[in-house]
């Protein structure tokens, strides 16, 4: 069964810094999804990116951009010129397909303070 | 214009009552999920259906009864509602061989 590990479970940066969330996975499929979703304190779910695995470039969104690499089966996000806006819980996400549907399956979460 | 819609966004109720809460999705996606976040924030798969059809079915508690009228809509059901049923209940959906899903707001359910 596949698995999701964020090691990390509180992480602090101050504003306009860069800061690092780490995910590892474990899984035995070639081809898969993996997402970082960020849920600030109104808790709603958000998509901040995506990453096709048979794809080898990195994905990018503005400032958040993804480290991937598939044999090591590690997917950290990098967040760049942080913002007070950007403290939230973060989650990574594989996406699995079971019985022709996609299920998530979703790391524990790291918080992440932005400091003024 | 809410593309996955949750009610109630809240919900207080006592030990022993049946609820439902309510999904709708205006996306024309095929596939519509429960997820429940516990008090850790994790989050697990409950439920899925595809067209109407369900698809995922964790190991629930038979007293979670999902129902897919049709595709765009996904309600659930807790009968005989037990205190560690208290969490936050997400509706997702998404279209099949498309990437990630889209959620609604969450349904914080207390059980007292």
């Amino acid at each position: 069964a596949q698995t999701v590990t964020q090691s990390q479970p509180e992480m602090s940066v101050q504003e306009a810094e860069t800061v690092t969330l780490s995910c590892t996975y474990d899984t035995s499929e070639s081809d898969y999804y993996l997402f970082w979703y960020k849920q600030p304190p109104s808790r709603q779910m958000i998509l901040v990116i995506r990453q096709e695995a048979y794809k080898q470039q990195n994905a990018t969104e503005n400032r958040f951009s993804v480290n991937f690499q598939k044999a090591a089966k590690s997917f950290s996000l990098k967040i760049s010129d942080s913002q007070l806006g950007d403290a939230a819980m973060y989650f990574c996400a594989y996406r699995t397909v079971t019985s022709g549907t996609y299920k998530y399956i979703f790391g524990t979460g790291t918080r992440l303070k932005v400091l003024a | 214009d809410t593309a996955v819609s949750q009610t109630p966004k809240y919900l207080v109720t006592q030990m022993g009552n049946d609820k439902s809460i309510k999904c709708e999705q205006n996306l024309g996606h095929d596939t519509m999920y429960w997820y429940k976040q516990d008090s850790k924030k994790f989050l697990k798969i409950m439920f899925s259906y595809n067209n109407k059809e369900l698809i995922i079915n964790e190991t629930v508690p038979n007293r979670f009864s999902p129902k897919s009228p049709d595709k765009a809509h996904l309600n659930l059901h807790i009968n005989s509602l037990e205190l560690g049923d208290s969490a936050v209940y997400f509706c997702a959906s998404s279209l099949t061989g498309a990437g990630g899903y889209t959620f609604g707001s969450g349904t914080r359910l207390t059980v007292v």
